[in-house]
């Protein structure tokens, strides 16, 4: 079993819809947390950090359940842009990073 | 630079060659990754620098493998009698690395593509 699971879709959703990507984490020692976007071929890019409170940044939210071990990503209103794979990050002491394998989101005219 | 680099954006090797991966980080970041990313999943850990000490290098998946950091700030990633299954893209990153680490997001390079024939 991986440190970090995502679903790994494709999720297909037309323009200005609603989706939800959920992350599983293994190792409870784990302090801080990140989703990163992939485009294809790209490096991968700070989309934002998640915080124990939930938190929002435009149309996206995050949210953190550290009982459960789990975090979330919610897209409001989806854009064409918003294509690409969505990366679940998992940091322990001393910054290592844990990746999981992304979910990607095909957002469709 | 205003972000981090890499060099060279593709590398074709024969199997048996050796290969040498560059990696410029944002200046000031202490911190410094590599990372692996094989086709459809995301970056595997490989190693990390704090300055020039290597403080993990647990994900370096052999002995053929090898990194460097020697002035704390350009790193280099070496890999040695190459094999197929060493293709794949290699990602550094680097973070601010000061305090509680952790907290701090990683700034990833466009990677370098190696291909092993």
């Amino acid at each position: 079993r991986k440190e970090v699971e995502q679903d790994p879709g494709p999720f297909n959703v037309p323009e200005g819809a609603t989706v939800a990507f959920n992350c599983t984490y293994s190792n409870s020692a784990s302090q801080s947390f990140f989703w990163y976007r992939q485009d294809c071929r790209k490096e991968p890019k700070l989309l934002m950090s998640v915080y124990s409170s939930g938190n929002e940044d435009g149309r996206f939210t995050a949210q953190l359940n550290r009982a459960s071990q789990y975090i979330s990503l919610l897209i409001r209103d989806s854009k064409l842009s918003d294509s690409a794979t969505y990366l679940c990050v998992v940091n322990t002491n001393a910054g290592k990073s844990t990746f999981g394998d992304g979910t990607t989101l095909t957002v469709k005219p | 630079g205003a972000g981090v680099s890499q060099s060279p954006r593709y590398k074709v090797a024969k199997r048996g060659q050796d290969v040498a991966l560059r990696c410029d980080p944002i200046s000031g970041h202490v911190s410094l990754f590599w990372y692996q990313q094989a086709l459809g999943q995301g970056p595997e850990f490989l190693t990390y620098f704090q300055n020039e000490a290597q403080l993990d290098k647990s994900g370096l998946p052999s002995d053929r493998f090898f990194a460097e950091r020697p002035e704390g700030s350009v790193s280099t990633l070496k890999i040695q009698r190459t094999q197929q299954e060493d293709s794949a893209v290699y990602l550094c990153a680097s973070s601010l690395g000061w305090g509680d680490s952790s907290n701090q997001p990683q700034h990833f390079g466009d990677g370098t593509r190696l291909s092993i024939l």
